[in-house]
């Protein structure tokens, strides 16, 4: 298969807490993203990392990129009730920008 | 500014019936492509135009699927005749051009076949 693999499936934290999604991939990558989804607002671009980018920040999303290892993790610092969502890694081959996303890392924030 | 467009947002229809979904794109923006997201899975691509040029289709199942962009600005997805297994979401992105690789969703359209 293509896509990639988020780790773990799913993940429950308490608020204020911070949360780590990976995401693993077999083939070589231009660039990777990470996009969110909930109910309330959809699938939203989040962060984009390039290949020749190890690590990158936007406010309190952290993602690193390990080409040699072929994995990326998305890290969210203090989290919060709204950071309730699937979070999905999308990789970009470099072919007409076609990206392929994984199966998502279903994140649930308690109160 | 506007975001991408889609309708119906929830649509049931029972096997074998015909079903169409519709997208506008933010304006401006050349690419469209349309996902299909089963329940507990990433979207997985089915079609991506460049301004009214198919780029990609290979994952759409054309003897009961296809897809149209006429003008170049919005689309249109079909099924016919619809299976059991199409239950899904028909999610619609555009980005601005190639290279930009960041794509905007609508809201989709959620999909029963009974």
């Amino acid at each position: 298969s293509q896509q990639g693999e988020e780790d773990p499936q799913a993940l429950s934290i308490q608020e204020g807490e911070n949360a780590t999604m990976n995401c693993s991939y077999k083939t070589s990558i231009n660039n990777l993203q990470w996009y969110r989804q909930n109910s309330g607002r959809g699938l939203v671009h989040l962060i984009l990392i390039r290949s020749n980018e190890r690590e990158k920040h936007s406010g309190r999303l952290r993602v690193t990129l390990d080409t040699s290892k072929k994995s990326s993790s998305l890290l969210i610092t203090a989290s919060r009730a709204a950071d309730t969502a699937s979070y999905f890694c999308a990789r970009d081959l470099n072919r007409d920008d076609k990206i392929i996303f994984g199966k998502g890392t279903r994140l649930h924030i308690l109160p | 500014e506007a975001g991408v467009a889609q309708s119906p947002r929830y649509k049931i229809i029972e096997k074998r019936q015909s079903v169409a979904f519709w997208c506008n794109p933010i304006s401006g923006h050349a690419t469209l492509y349309w996902y299909q997201q089963i329940l507990g899975q990433g979207p997985k691509l089915l079609i991506q135009f460049q301004n009214n040029g198919v780029v990609d289709d290979s994952q759409l199942p054309k003897d009961r699927f296809s897809a149209e962009r006429l003008k170049g600005v919005d689309s249109t997805l079909k099924i016919q005749p619809a299976k059991l297994e199409d239950s899904a979401v028909y999610l619609c992105a555009s980005s601005i051009l190639q290279g930009s690789n960041e794509q905007f969703f609508g809201p989709g359209t959620r999909l029963t076949v009974l």
